[in-house]
């Protein structure tokens, strides 16, 4: 009965290589995220996403990108890697309508060589 | 394993004590705001959340107050319990109904 769910829970890789991370969420909601959280807990939001539009955190390279092939999933794809990737990504959803607090799944955990 | 947070302020406290967690944002016109627990390997659980037309807010032993003058935000626990130990996030809502999140305040509870 998992809200929101990511996979993998864990991710090593090689610098230059590229990755998704997938993440579903079950709560019918119309409007999805993704957050990365670094070495000292601070989380910062990289993308809201839901069927008409897509918000982009300028901070954000263009090295990631967000795919959604439904309302229920969204991927986040993750080009050339580098060390500065390593963190914890968070998946998380919301109705957008009105002020609803975000659901979050456990997160992915990147780590790169 | 996991990094430790080493730079989070924290709050150590004795069980069956009363915590207070304090929270500086940023955006005047922000009118939605949310408190958010970590534990550890997990992701941020929602706790309670308070709209800007209101100054108070309470749910099952946690208190919300919101104090728009000084954009501040405190999260009151009562009975401390060691349940409650965790990192706490404050949060407010902007477009696109992005969270900006505060530093976080790690809670230690000591039986």
């Amino acid at each position: 009965d998992t809200a929101v769910s990511q996979t993998p829970k864990y991710l090593v890789t090689q610098m230059g290589n590229d990755k998704s991370i997938k993440c579903e969420q079950n709560l019918g909601h119309d409007t999805m995220y993704w957050y990365k959280q670094d070495s000292k807990k601070f989380l910062k939001i990289m993308f809201s996403y839901n069927n008409k539009e897509l918000i982009i955190n300028e901070t954000v390279p263009n090295r990631f990108s967000p795919k959604s092939p439904d309302k229920a999933h969204l991927n986040l794809h993750i080009n050339s890697l580098e060390l500065g990737d390593s963190a914890v990504y968070f998946c998380a959803s919301s109705q957008v309508n009105g002020n609803q607090p975000q659901h979050f799944g456990d997160g992915t955990r990147l780590s790169i060589l | 394993g996991e990094s430790v947070g080493l730079h989070l302020p924290t709050l150590s406290v004795q069980e069956g004590d009363n915590s207070i967690i304090n929270c500086a944002y940023s955006n005047s016109a922000s009118d939605y705001f949310i408190w958010y627990k970590q534990e550890s390997g997990k992701g941020p659980q929602f706790i309670i959340d308070i709209r800007s037309n209101m100054d108070k807010r309470q749910g099952q032993r946690v208190t919300v107050l919101l104090n728009k003058t000084v954009k501040h935000l405190s999260l009151q626990i009562a009975a401390t319990q060691p349940g409650d130990s965790a990192v706490y996030f404050c949060a407010e809502q902007g477009a696109g109904n992005m969270l900006t999140f505060g530093g976080g305040t790690r809670l230690m509870v000591k039986p």
